[in-house]
């Protein structure tokens, strides 16, 4: 167990619909991330927050967003899905956003469109 | 950014074979360098990690060294077992800057026989 838990844990939903994804990151870390893995992607960078304040941006589209909260959860919420956005989407949170510490992901949501 | 290269599988042994998993990367400066495992149906763990050149990080038998001059950090283990089934993952952070992300290599399934 990482520490890190992710709500839910299986998303079922049809396209041009929106959801919301949770984390929260492990006690005392205040750096968050997100992740989308997919089988013709791989692993992608999505986004990174740092103490309530987005940090670095990857490959997120535009219809994607997140946000930190004071209590450091984050939500990424993906709207108007598409068929292309099934994936399993993982968050990691990190101690402080330092290139030397180790991120420790959560169980992921696996996403499906219909 | 940073980038990093791992060989493709899938890599299937029989038990208490002696594993190799070939990681290269490209980095400006030398940055700390990741194994991620993902067992089946489950997130990311930290599997080791090294943070400069020459260091050997090692965990459950696993072991991996820093070469700068090869600029390689390939994983070993002496003798795997049938519960090393997994997708191995390479990753190093993207970048110098303040946005710690991580890049990850595309992966090497690894698939342990009795």
């Amino acid at each position: 167990d990482s520490g890190v838990t992710q709500t839910p844990k299986h998303l079922i939903t049809a396209t041009g619909q929106r959801v919301t994804l949770r984390c929260s990151p492990r006690s005392g870390d205040l750096s968050v991330y997100w992740y989308q893995q997919s089988l013709d992607q791989g692993l992608q960078f999505l986004i990174q927050y740092y103490n309530g304040e987005e940090r670095a941006k990857g490959n997120i589209l535009e219809r994607f967003s997140a946000q930190q909260f004071p209590d450091l959860h984050s939500e990424l919420n993906l709207s108007s899905l598409e068929l292309g956005d099934s994936a399993l989407y993982f968050c990691a949170s990190s101690r402080s956003g330092l290139a030397k510490n180790e991120q420790f992901f959560g169980p992921g949501t696996r996403l499906t469109v219909l | 950014g940073n980038s990093v290269t791992q060989m493709e599988g899938p890599v299937t042994l029989s038990e208490e074979a002696f594993l190799t998993i070939n990681c290269t990367y490209t980095a400006t400066g030398y940055p700390s360098l990741f194994w991620y495992v993902q067992y089946p149906g489950e997130g990311l763990q930290l599997l080791l990690k090294a943070t400069k050149a020459d260091d050997k990080g090692s965990n459950k038998g696993f072991e991996a060294t820093y070469r700068k001059e090869t600029t390689s950090f390939h994983l070993e283990k002496g003798s795997v077992q049938v519960s090393d089934s997994a997708v191995y993952f390479c990753a190093l952070p993207r970048g110098n800057n303040a946005g710690n992300m991580l890049t990850f290599g595309g992966g090497t399934r690894l698939m342990v026989k009795p």
